[in-house]
């Protein structure tokens, strides 16, 4: 592994359903954080994680959870899907929480119907 | 509220300069980025200004003004791999990124 890595790719979830997107990194970053990306609006911060064992709420949180077990994993679970999720989730890491760059990973686009 | 604009889209031609300009009004502040994104990939760092003043590196600059609220990012020498939106994010008191929309530049040949 060279970065960060998602998966999976692409997923179409039916609502109601549980979903876990995965995010790995081989950096030793400190720092993780998870993105919503959704057309004609800025990347929004969904929750973080400054170092392994703490999580904290960004700006839109609610219908996902995080967990922070160990540096590397930094999954994200939507417990209930609903339509309105449907957008592009992007994983990202620093090293370090001020004025370090951000590295994304691929990206998850998930279609919920 | 926290607030970041920047032009939506812009066309510039090849080998032509292309200066996007960004706003903000922000809740603290610990600095300006600047991404790159290609459609359909992630966003990728071009440049981080803290301090007042122009950054250089190669073809791309980046301008902050702290009292103004205020950063471009200019390219020069554009070539048609520039194309790609372009993403003004600032660093807030809580160390979190606050994310314009992205400028969608289009160049033509």
């Amino acid at each position: 592994i060279a970065g960060i890595t998602q998966a999976p790719t692409s997923q179409i979830l039916a609502a109601g359903r549980r979903m876990t997107l995965r995010c790995t990194q081989d950096m030793r970053h400190n720092a993780m954080y998870w993105y919503r990306q959704d057309l004609g609006l800025g990347l929004r911060l969904i929750h973080y994680s400054n170092t392994a064992g703490t999580t904290g709420k960004g700006e839109v949180p609610d219908g996902y959870s995080v967990s922070r077990a160990n540096t590397d994993d930094f999954p994200l679970t939507l417990a209930s899907a609903v339509p309105s999720q449907t957008s592009v989730y992007f994983c990202a890491s620093s090293d370090g929480i001020q004025g370090n760059e951000q590295f994304f990973g691929p990206g998850t686009r998930l279609t919920v119907l | 509220g926290q607030n970041i604009d920047q032009p939506t889209e812009m066309t510039a031609t090849e080998g032509a300069i292309v200066q996007i300009n960004c706003t903000y009004q922000t809740s603290g502040f610990n600095g300006l980025f600047w991404y790159q994104q290609h459609a359909g990939e992630a966003p990728t760092f071009l440049s981080y200004n803290v301090l007042d003043g122009l950054e250089e590196k190669g073809r791309f600059s980046s301008f902050l003004s702290r009292s103004k609220g205020y950063s471009y990012l200019l390219l020069k020498e554009l070539q048609m791999k520039d194309s790609a939106s372009y993403l003004c994010a600032v660093m807030d008191s809580n160390y979190q990124l606050i994310w314009g929309a992205g400028t969608k530049l289009i160049i033509k040949p």
